[in-house]
């Protein structure tokens, strides 16, 4: 079946600092792999998404400088969190969308804390 | 602009009990298929249903969804809640997926 990993899986840095995770997609080809953020009030906010032959599209109040993305293969994506503050915490969820089907997967978050 | 919309921020409801949470949207997409997720305590966000035909009722673990796009609405509905519904209850589209700001649903014995 389709899964999707993510790690790591907690993370926490300091103030300042910057961190990279990764995203999977095991079981199918990813054509699209879009980056969530959920805040700890837990709305959902759509960072970028990543389309296989298209330029990885940001939306607004994000931006390449602070949250660069890069998905070489249909399979792997990874996101580094540059200069981290508080207003970064959350947990960073990465969906993958194979060729075939409108259903996004989940991949089970990198949480992230910033002290 | 595309949202959604989910109008209870959280639902209570005795065990035994139907419930239903409301599910609007807005969108300018002219193919989109509507979810609902479920995400339980400290796990990622997973399906619960799907469906991108209008007027037809999905159905998966007792809950059951129609998609009207006459009145723009994805509501979700059970007839009969258990303990283990207790979760957080994400609507959304795509194309982009778009998710609502999700609606607690806590069932109480």
């Amino acid at each position: 079946g389709a899964l999707v990993y993510q790690y790591p899986r907690r993370t926490i840095c300091k103030s300042g600092t910057s961190m990279r995770m990764e995203c999977q997609a095991v079981g199918f080809q990813a054509t699209s792999v879009a980056w969530y953020r959920q805040s700890p009030q837990k709305t959902f906010e759509l960072i970028a998404l990543s389309t296989v032959n298209s330029a990885i599209k940001y939306e607004q109040n994000f931006t390449q400088e602070k949250f660069p993305i890069s998905h070489p293969n249909l399979s792997f994506s990874s996101m580094t969190v540059l200069n981290a503050y508080l207003e970064d915490r959350g947990l960073y969820l990465c969906g993958a969308r194979g060729q075939s089907s409108y259903e996004q997967y989940f991949g089970p978050g990198t949480r992230l804390t910033v002290l | 602009g595309d949202s959604v919309t989910q109008t209870e921020g959280l639902v209570t409801v005795t065990e035994g009990l139907p419930v239903k949470l409301n599910c609007t949207y807005q969108t300018t997409y002219l193919t989109i298929a509507f979810f609902w997720y479920v995400q339980y305590l400290n796990e990622a966000p997973q399906v619960l249903l799907k469906s991108s035909t209008d007027n037809k009722r999905t159905e998966h673990q007792g809950f059951h969804a129609t998609l009207h796009k006459s009145s723009s609405s994805f509501h979700l509905q059970k007839s009969s809640a258990q303990l283990s519904d207790s979760a957080l209850y994400y609507c959304a589209y795509t194309g982009k997926l778009i998710f609502g700001l999700g609606t607690t649903l806590q069932v109480q014995p």
